[in-house]
């Protein structure tokens, strides 16, 4: 079955900062992985995804992740963070299979103050 | 325009009643999902329908009962209502069923059984 593990209930860091919100996984082959993000009160909005290729993935609003296959880890990253970055962070990967499910983390709460 | 769109946005009932959450997308999608997020901010997929098809049906009581009259609505009816049924509920689409179509969410239907 597949799993995904955010170690960190809440990350804290000030603007201008670089940000990482961890993530590992694991899966039966090769992942897809993905990013969300969700604001108070609404739904979860697609930040990036990793498929192949590139480790380095870059997404919305100047997000990027980075795939480590060895440490079966996809930790998003942002070299500066915003007061407005705030928000919960998902992890989420799926296998390659057809009709296989996204199974997501229990979510990084981001705060970034000024 | 908004991609995907719930209704109702707030649902407060009372226990043993039945209530139905309805769901749209206009992006062409031919996937949709229902999933739960619990207090804990936790996701689970619930159900998963392809082209009107239904492709996941994951461990749901069968109080809860999709229903999906064409590819660009997919409503989900529940009978019976307990109280640990509140949780707010989204509703996705994707293209395809391929593993690396990402999700678009509506922004969740908050349901309180009282």
């Amino acid at each position: 079955a597949q799993s995904v593990a955010q170690p960190e209930d809440q990350v804290n860091v000030a603007e201008g900062n670089p940000l990482t919100v961890k993530c590992t996984y694991s899966v039966s082959g090769n992942p897809y992985l993905f990013w969300y993000v969700q604001y108070p009160n609404r739904g979860l909005q697609f930040l990036l995804k990793y498929i192949t290729g590139d480790n380095l993935v870059k997404g919305s609003y100047g997000f990027e992740a980075e795939f480590n296959k060895s440490q079966t880890s996809f930790h998003l990253k942002k070299p500066s963070a915003l007061v407005s970055d705030s928000a919960l962070y998902f992890c989420a990967v799926r296998d390659h299979s057809g009709y296989s499910t996204l199974t997501f983390g229990k979510g990084t709460m981001l705060l970034v103050s000024p | 325009d908004t991609a995907v769109s719930q209704t109702p946005k707030y649902l407060v009932t009372q226990m043993g009643n039945d209530k139905s959450i309805k769901c749209e997308q206009n992006l062409g999608h031919d996937t949709m999902y229902w999933y739960k997020q619990d207090s804990k901010k936790f996701l689970k997929i619930m159900f998963s329908y392809n082209n009107k098809e239904l492709i996941i049906n994951e461990t749901v009581p069968n109080r809860f009962s999709p229903k999906s009259p064409d590819k660009a609505h997919l409503n989900l009816h529940i009978n019976s209502l307990e109280l640990g049924d509140s949780a707010v509920y989204f509703c996705a689409s994707s293209q395809g069923t391929g593993a690396n179509s990402p999700l678009h969410f509506g922004n969740g239907t908050r349901l309180t059984v009282t």
